[in-house]
């Protein structure tokens, strides 16, 4: 299993630009998420998916837009880049339909986003 | 609401040394409590967890009991490598709702 994959790697946009991170799970979980990371910051959840068919703000949506494509998979749209976008972007995917106890998150490799 | 505060880095220590990275929270009801690790230039991955009070999570050494008077996760582990240098996350997630919090990480690094 290839777990939870995150396509690209590296991008480098400039300002106004748009780009779409994409996100593809194969553990047949049902919530997804997308978070960034910031240095001394920790992660910040930017949008989420309960379930297919359904999505959520986090606590920084703004900016970005998001697509629960299928069960598989879960884009993140940035419409007209920023230089504060600038990031380390992670997709995560847990099993639960709904939160129980433990409740663990998969986490992707990362894509490492610059807005010039 | 909920929130988790780990205790700030960079932590440096000696190969063999005994590591403590505090973490408390704050939460309604009977959260779920989590460390992850995440290694240079990858994505987070699980350590341990604990989803009631006095359980203790352990795994590759670490372990962290769940203190609910304390409301504290604290991680241990009693002698680090040089491979267990990484940066750690506290997290939770609550009884009610999708979201999970995080602390902002503590960077760790052992040297020989």
């Amino acid at each position: 299993n290839a777990g939870v994959t995150q396509t690209p790697k590296f991008q480098v946009l400039k300002t106004g630009q748009s780009m779409t991170l994409q996100c593809a799970q194969d553990m047949n979980h049902n919530s997804m998420y997308w978070y960034r990371q910031d240095p001394g910051m920790g992660l910040r959840l930017i949008y989420y998916s309960a379930s297919e068919g359904t999505t959520d703000k986090g606590e920084v949506p703004n900016g970005y837009n998001v697509s629960r494509l299928n069960k598989r998979e879960f884009s993140l749209r940035l419409e007209s880049a920023a230089p504060s976008q600038t990031s380390v972007y992670f997709c995560a995917s847990s099993e639960a339909l709904m939160r129980g106890p433990g409740d663990t998150q998969y986490f992707g490799p990362g894509t490492r986003l610059t807005v010039l | 609401g909920n929130s988790v505060t780990q205790m700030e880095g960079p932590v440096t220590l000696s190969e063999e040394a005994f590591l403590t990275i505090n973490c408390t929270y704050t939460a309604t009801g009977y959260p779920s409590l989590f460390w992850y690790v995440q290694y240079p230039g990858e994505g987070l991955q699980l350590l341990l967890k604990a989803t009631k009070a006095d359980d203790k999570g352990s795994n590759k050494g670490f372990e962290a009991t769940y203190r609910k008077e304390t409301t504290s996760f604290h991680l241990e582990k009693g002698s680090v490598q040089v491979s267990d240098s990484a940066v750690y996350f506290c997290a939770l997630i609550g009884n009610t709702g999708n979201q999970f919090y995080f602390g902002t990480g503590t960077s760790l690094t052992v040297i020989p």
